[in-house]
């Protein structure tokens, strides 16, 4: 089945330490993004990438860094230079030619990051 | 410039009766609207979506939202609540004609329970 596999689920880091999620997708999409939850909040977008080789900031890139040296994958580093790295963090992706109206975006099953 | 509002944080209702979710939206653009559902620790999946079709639009497991330009409204409805319902719902605006998720943006969410 295609769809889009985040690890690991949970993840418990020490303050001053940086952490990669991985984000995989088989889906054969073009594009790829980073979204930030956090109770009570909508999902707020920390990067995408519509391409391979190419990535964008979201509105909340500060204390973050991603690479797309692939199609399929997509990893997210929480550098120590997040204040409040906290959080539900969702992968998901998006099959749209640029000039569509907007399609579905298909989500993974998100990595619960906590800062101890 | 784009927002949504989503007017009830919670919303409990008894197994049977039916669910109105809340949501107005303001876009200076014509927009697309979409309706996502997102069960405890799971990623998000699109209910519905509105692209100035029909502007009754009927999704997955029974839900239906009618988009009212004039009241700027986007209600997610479902005539018969069921115990699997019980979850956060997204309210999610986009411009149209954009192919990108990165202009999306999300309602803070309802939380929908559903009681015997």
């Amino acid at each position: 089945d295609g769809g889009i596999t985040q690890s690991p689920k949970y993840l418990f880091r020490k303050e001053g330490q940086n952490v990669t999620l991985s984000c995989e997708q088989n889906l054969n999409h073009d594009a790829m993004y980073w979204y930030r939850q956090d109770p009570g909040q909508g999902l707020r977008l920390i990067y995408y990438s519509q391409i391979v080789n190419d990535f964008q900031k979201g509105d909340i890139a500060e204390g973050y860094s991603v690479s797309r040296e692939k199609k399929e994958s997509f990893p997210l580093t929480v550098t120590s230079a997040q204040k409040n790295p906290t959080a539900f963090y969702l992968c998901a992706s998006i099959q749209t030619p640029r000039k569509a109206r907007t399609g579905e975006l298909f989500f993974g099953e998100g990595s619960r990051l906590t800062v101890l | 410039a784009q927002s949504v509002t989503q007017l009830d944080s919670h919303v409990s209702v008894s197994e049977g009766t039916p669910v109105l979710l809340r949501c107005n939206y303001s876009s200076s653009y014509s927009p697309s609207l979409f309706w996502y559902v997102q069960h405890p620790n799971k990623g998000l999946q699109l209910l519905l979506k509105y692209t100035s079709a029909a502007t009754l639009v009927k999704g997955i497991n029974g839900f239906e939202a009618e988009f009212k330009k004039s009241e700027t409204s986007f209600h997610l409805t479902k005539p018969s609540a069921h115990m699997s319902d019980a979850a956060e719902y997204f309210c999610v605006v986009s411009p149209s004609y954009t192919g990108t998720a990165s202009k999306l943006t999300f309602g803070t969410g309802t939380r929908l329970q559903v009681t015997l």
